[in-house]
């Protein structure tokens, strides 16, 4: 089965740029979404198909694909971008959904 | 907009059974995929399974293949995901999201349910 890795933490400065990775096989040919996750919450979702971004989702959230690894980049990070962060993937070959690990940010 | 409510906390004794219901409103329930992922305590998300209500067809992750039931009554646009079989590692907060189709985001979740299996 497919198999995406996330590191299991990212550290960021306030005001700075966040990126967070999801790593897997030729993951740049697959669709990508990413959500958020706060304490307590429900997951949102913040980018879907590798870069596009939801109604109400802020211009700092953005992602990119290409080869073994998506990205999220979180720009001008705030204090309220502190959460975890999930990538899924799509697996045509079994016809699952497959979640990476979750990477927890931490704004310095 | 899309709601999604679910049943109440459970506590359940190892090998016994879970159902959990999520019932929708405002969306198109019959031709949307409904999604069950859970989490565990301290841990990431987990797909479980899918069902697409319209046709009836269900898809569940090969883990819990065999002790996943997943179903929806579209009379009442309600899902219901049944888990056999418990044991102390099936505690978690399970969760419903749609999506708008079986490869989309899942654009609207429940509030989540929590089940604590124990003795």
């Amino acid at each position: 089965s497919y198999v995406v890795t996330q590191p299991p933490s990212v550290s960021v400065a306030p005001g700075q740029t966040a990126r967070i990775t999801c790593g897997g096989d030729s993951i740049g040919t697959r669709n990508v979404h990413w959500y958020q996750q706060k304490p307590g919450q429900a997951p949102v979702v913040v980018v879907y198909d590798d870069s596009d971004r939801p109604s109400g989702i802020p211009e700092r959230f953005s992602g990119s694909n290409s080869g073994n690894t998506a990205t999220l980049a979180i720009s001008r990070v705030e204090a309220g971008d502190e959460a975890d962060y999930y990538c899924q993937v799509w697996d045509s070959s079994s016809d699952h959904w497959v979640f990476g690990g979750g990477a927890k940010l931490t704004v310095l | 907009q899309v709601r999604l409510l679910q049943s109440g906390p459970e506590v359940k004794n190892p090998g016994s059974s879970v159902r959990v219901s999520c019932k929708a409103s405002g969306g198109s329930f019959s031709s949307d995929t409904l999604n069950w992922v859970r989490q565990a305590p301290g841990h990431g998300l987990e797909w479980m399974g899918n069902i697409i209500p319209i046709l009836g067809t269900t898809k569940a992750a090969q883990k819990f293949q065999g002790r996943v039931t997943i179903t929806a009554d579209e009379s009442t646009t309600t899902a219901y995901m049944v888990l056999s079989s418990l044991t102390f590692e099936d505690t978690a907060v399970y969760y419903c999201a749609r999506a708008r189709a079986v490869v989309d985001p899942f654009d609207f979740w429940g509030q989540g349910t929590l089940v604590t299996v124990s003795s």
